[in-house]
């Protein structure tokens, strides 16, 4: 089945930092790959999201570029800000279906120090 | 546009208890999403729902646990005799019917954070 696999956290960084967090997943046909964030203590959010092979998808300074030979949604940032601090989530969308079952990774903690 | 509503929050029960949670989708979405996320781990699919049917349950727990998207009113989410390793935030999703072209995203409340004591 489809599957997603996050670089491990936690990460920390300092504030003016470069941020990659790596996502690689595993589906067969041709899904949608998203971003989402969560806030401590709140729900998900979209962060990006590319949609075909070659696609950036970029928001608040995010980026990231579906690369469908390496099956790879790396995300990049590149100055991260202490409100950057959060847990970002990769996730893969099936297709074939009416509806849009979301698979994710297990989440990256990122910790942006002052 | 009100968003993905869940309630309650917080909700806190005995061992043995029964937990409903709701989740009221978007405005104009046709399909409901349930996720489980343990303490310290990712998001767990658990099931989706089209109005009066389920679509795809295979991530529910074989005991316990049912959900429901009547005709009219929120989803459903019902949790039988709780133990405490029920204890989790459940978040709720919700898009509108897929179409050619759609990007297939959720969009997600804030979460009901149930506590089993």
């Amino acid at each position: 089945g489809d599957s997603v696999t996050q670089m491990e956290g936690p990460v920390t960084l300092s504030e003016e930092a470069f941020l990659t967090i790596n996502c690689t997943y595993t589906a067969t046909g041709y899904p949608s790959l998203f971003w989402y964030v969560q806030y401590p203590g709140e729900g998900l959010q979209l962060l990006l999201k590319a949609t075909k092979a070659d696609d950036k998808g970029s928001n608040k300074g995010f980026e990231a570029t579906y690369r469908k030979e390496t099956t790879s949604f790396h995300l990049e940032k590149g100055s991260v800000q202490v409100s950057d601090s959060a847990v970002y989530f990769c996730a893969l969308s099936d297709t074939g279906t009416s509806g849009s079952r979301l698979t994710f990774g297990e989440g990256t903690q990122l910790t942006v120090n002052p | 546009n009100a968003g993905v509503m869940q309630n309650p929050r917080h909700l806190v029960r005995r061992r043995g208890q029964e937990a409903r949670l709701r989740c009221s989708p978007m405005k104009g979405h046709s399909h409901v999403y349930w996720y489980r996320q343990l303490p310290e781990e990712g998001l767990k699919f658990m099931v989706y729902l089209q109005k009066e049917n389920i679509i795809d349950e295979s991530g529910m727990p074989k005991e316990r646990f049912s959900a429901e998207f009547p005709k009219e009113g929120p989803s459903i989410l019902r949790i039988q005799q709780v133990v405490r390793g029920d204890s989790a935030a459940y978040f709720c999703a919700s898009s509108p019917l897929r179409q050619r072209g759609s990007t297939g995203e959720l969009f997600f409340g804030e979460g009901s954070r149930l506590t089993v004591l």
